[in-house]
Formats: C-alpha cells, sequence, structure tokens
C-alpha cells in the first residue's frame, strides 16, 4: 500500500532553517511528484510547492520564493523540503502528499510538526 | 489569505443530506477542475472528490461533488457520526500558478 512517512518533530528558533523528509514506498517513485502542504495551527490548508522525482522541477508558491528548496532523492524514495529564515508564523503541521502533476495530491504523510520559538 | 470561500460551518442530523459550497473565480475553479479532501480530527487531509466529481477507490457514494462555473459543491448524504469532519476544496490558480485551497468547512453532526 502507498505510505507516506515523514521525519519527527522540530523546534527551530526564529532565522533558523528546517528540513524535513518524506520517505514514500509502495509505488514507484519517479512516476509521481510530491507536493508539500502546510497547515498553521487551527487554521487551514496552504500549499508550498510540487516537485518532480521524475526530473527535478520545481514550481513553489510565491510567497514562498527564496526561502523554501524541494528536492528528492530516487536511490531513496525520499523527499526532502527545506524552509529557510524561519519566521514564528512558519510554525505549523508540514504535509507532504503523492501529486502527479501539481494539484492532485491523493496520498499524504502523517505531518510534521515545526514550532518556530525564541 | 484563502481565494476560495467555504461556509465556516454546516450540521446535520443523522441520516440527513448537507452541501458545502466552494466559491472561486475565472483564474481556478472556472478554468480547472476541483477537489475535495476530508481531514479527520488530528489527522492527515484524506482525497475524497477529485475531477469535480470522481471518488477515489473506497470513498462511499454517499459523498458527491459538483462544478458550475466558478463555484463547486460537494454534498453528503446520509450523514453519519463519522463525518465530522474538516472539508476543503482546492483547485489549481492559473493566475498564482498554484494550488489554492478553500477555507474550510466544518461539518457537525447532531
Amino acid at each position: 500500500q502507498v505510505q507516506l512517512v515523514q521525519s519527527g518533530a522540530e523546534v527551530k528558533k526564529p532565522g533558523a532553517s528546517v528540513k524535513v523528509s518524506c520517505k514514500a514506498s509502495g509505488y514507484a517513485f519517479a512516476n509521481f511528484g510530491i507536493s508539500w502542504v502546510r497547515q498553521a495551527p487551527g487554521q487551514g490548508l496552504e500549499w508550498m510547492g510540487w516537485i518532480s522525482t521524475y526530473n527535478g522541477n520545481t514550481n513553489y508558491a510565491q510567497k514562498l520564493l527564496g526561502r523554501v528548496t524541494m528536492t528528492t532523492d530516487t536511490s531513496t524514495s525520499t523527499a526532502y523540503m527545506e524552509l529557510r529564515s524561519l519566521r514564528s508564523d512558519d510554525t505549523a503541521l508540514y504535509y507532504c502528499a503523492r501529486d502527479q502533476s501539481g494539484g492532485d495530491e491523493d496520498y499524504w504523510g502523517q505531518g510534521t510538526l515545526v514550532t518556530v520559538s525564541s | 489569505q484563502s481565494v476560495l470561500t467555504q461556509p465556516p460551518s454546516v450540521s446535520g442530523t443523522p441520516g440527513q443530506r448537507v452541501t458545502i459550497s466552494c466559491s472561486g473565480s475565472s483564474s481556478n475553479i472556472g478554468g480547472n477542475t476541483v477537489n475535495w479532501y476530508q481531514q479527520l480530527p488530528g489527522t492527515a487531509p484524506k482525497l475524497l472528490i477529485y475531477s469535480n466529481n470522481q471518488r477515489p477507490s473506497g470513498v462511499p457514494d454517499r459523498f458527491s461533488g459538483s462544478k458550475s462555473g466558478t463555484s463547486a459543491s460537494l454534498a453528503i448524504s446520509g450523514l453519519q457520526s463519522e463525518d465530522e469532519a474538516d472539508y476543503f476544496c482546492a483547485a489549481w490558480d492559473d493566475s498564482l500558478n498554484g494550488h489554492v485551497f478553500g477555507t474550510g468547512t466544518k461539518v457537525t453532526v447532531l
């Protein structure tokens, strides 16, 4: 069965960086892209961007341009999302999701809580 | 900052039919397909409806989706207690070149 397993919770200080991993199993990793979506406490869902696991092409949300980098390692079927210059309003649950072409998230990871606090 | 607008909450009694609306614009719903996601308390979202009205394998046919112009709707018929959750619509936005989600609707079973 399709599974996406994410890395554990992180606590970071403002200005620091965080890198979240997402290990996929149960399907051909290179056949589906990965989207990242975050959810601030008690809030809605915010799309962060998408990466092609086939060729590494990315499409980032405009508001995160310059702060976010998404990468993949096809040898381990793992996707990564790095967010830099963290602020308190980056505190959120971060989800990875399998996504064929961007905008079609079908299977989701369990979420990784990132807390930004001084 | 969500560009898709949903009612904050809807409620119904067991067995009732409820609908959730999702209002957008020509750059998102008007020109692209709509997905719906269900988020049970404390869990990750789950794809409920894709391509406006298609159900993934395993989703009960009590859930149905529709789209007209720049709006979409999710209907839940035969409401059950396990349907208590947050529901989000989503669509690609050509102006933003990104996926946009709705504001979310909490469904309460009375």
